[in-house]
């Protein structure tokens, strides 16, 4: 069983739709990164949260330990989100990360 | 903005050879990371490293594998005897403490022939 399960595994929607990409994870944690990877491969880290929530432009994370789950958000949706968004949680404090498998984001025009 | 750096961006080797893959961090980061994503997986830790030594270390990174931090800046990923399920993207990674935010290199896409 992977330690950390996210739903969906793709994800088509329309310009303006509202997204919610969920993250699941099964062991204790420092800390939880989502990440975004363009189609040529690159990764860019968008939060690292350990409590609460973030909010960064059209982007909203939220997390709640008790429950170990994340949520990430994109409200207002445009093609330029299409990506494929990565949760990732850190154990222990070296951080190392542990990744999910990654949602396919596709945003129609 | 400072940046993590990768070079080279793209290796093409022949099974049994050694690679080096080489990463310049961000300056003042302490904490540096290689990770892997085989084409169509997800990503993989294979290493973490701090004060001039791993700190931690996945199943994955074997006797074949060794890093290095050779000067003030590189930060240097070896594969003594490559195989041909070592071709994936090799990703560098640094941050400032181990519970920070990470920077990603643009990665080195291994092929093993």
């Amino acid at each position: 069983k992977n330690e950390v399960e996210q739903s969906p595994q793709n994800l088509t929607a329309q310009e303006g739709e509202f997204i919610t990409i969920n993250c699941s994870y099964s062991v204790g944690i420092s800390a939880l990164h989502w990440l975004q990877q363009h189609p040529g491969g690159g990764i860019v880290s968008l939060f690292m949260l350990s409590s609460g929530k973030k909010k960064h432009g059209r982007l909203i994370a939220t997390i709640n330990i008790q429950e170990k789950h994340s949520s990430l958000h994109i409200t207002a949706s445009h093609p330029r989100d299409s990506a494929v968004y990565i949760c990732a949680v850190i154990r222990g404090s070296q951080g190392n990360l542990i990744f999910g498998k990654g949602t396919k984001l596709s945003v129609k025009p | 903005e400072p940046e993590v750096t990768q070079t080279p961006s793209h290796q093409v080797t022949q099974m049994g050879q050694e690679v080096i893959l080489r990463c310049v961090p961000i300056s003042n980061h302490l904490y540096f990371y290689w990770y892997r994503q085989i084409l169509g997986q997800k990503v993989e830790f294979l290493v973490s490293f701090y004060n001039n030594e791993i700190s931690e270390k996945s199943e994955i990174f074997d006797d074949q594998f060794s890093v290095e931090r050779p000067d003030g800046s590189n930060f240097t990923l070896k594969i003594r005897s490559t195989k041909l399920e070592d071709s994936a993207m090799y990703f560098c990674a640094s941050s400032q403490t181990g519970v920070e935010t990470q920077y990603f290199g643009p990665g080195t896409r291994l092929l093993v022939l």
